[in-house]
């Protein structure tokens, strides 16, 4: 099985700060990685797959790079509305997520 | 526009059994896969399930494995999600999701999520 994981747990920051989380597989995806946003009580929306394509209506300020093993998925200029928690997931074999990053308020 | 509405949740038993359904609306519901996804309270996301666009293959995850079947009705654009020999570890909040293509693709569109807890 693949395992994902997530750094940090959680992350503080500030409305116009950039942040970057990473995400690590346990073997090669190549690209096979997406990223999504949950904010509480609500499903999981899909930011970006294939590891750097951002899905339609997703805001610019959101980027994902990486192959192999090792992915980031940074945003640029925090808003209020980004405070969420944020997952990764590889769609290679079978699927498997991260344990999600929960992004604050600092 | 894609909608996915779940129901069937609820309180059940250990040992008991659950059919969950999610209607599927907007969008050629044979053309793709369909998946459930899970959330326990406070935790993270666990695929469970996933099934073809014609229902021919289906996967799940090895714990669900032999106690949960995944199928569709194509007629009625539903998905369906049949728990059996439920366990407190179960308990979660269950997702069904629209693949965006066949054959492991990530999920674009989710529904509201519906509730199930086992428990005596």
């Amino acid at each position: 099985d693949i395992q994902m994981t997530q750094s940090p747990s959680t992350l503080s920051a500030s409305v116009g700060d950039t942040v970057a989380i990473t995400c690590r597989a346990s073997q090669n995806i190549d690209t096979w990685l997406a990223w999504y946003q949950q904010k509480p009580g609500k499903a999981p929306t899909l930011l970006i797959y294939d590891a750097s394509t951002l899905e339609s209506g997703v805001p610019s300020r959101f980027s994902g790079g990486g192959s192999g093993t090792d992915f980031t998925l940074t945003i640029s200029s925090l808003q209020p509305d980004d405070f969420a928690t944020y997952y990764c997931q590889q769609y290679t074999t079978y699927y498997t997520f991260g344990q999600g990053t929960k992004l604050e308020i600092k | 526009e894609v909608q996915l509405l779940e129901s069937g949740g609820g309180f059940i038993q250990p040992g008991g059994s659950l059919r969950l359904s999610c209607a599927a609306s907007g969008f050629t519901f044979t053309n793709y896969a369909m998946t459930w996804v899970r959330q326990a309270p406070g935790k993270g996301l666990e695929w469970v399930s996933a099934i073809s666009g014609g229902g021919d293959h289906t996967y799940y995850a090895d714990s669900v494995k032999g106690r949960f079947t995944i199928s569709r009705d194509t007629s009625k654009n539903t998905l369906f999600l049949q728990m059996n020999s439920l366990r407190a570890e179960d308990t979660a909040v269950y997702f069904c999701a629209k693949e965006q293509e066949e054959d492991w693709n990530p999920f674009d569109h989710w529904g509201q999520g519906t509730l199930v807890t086992v428990s005596s």
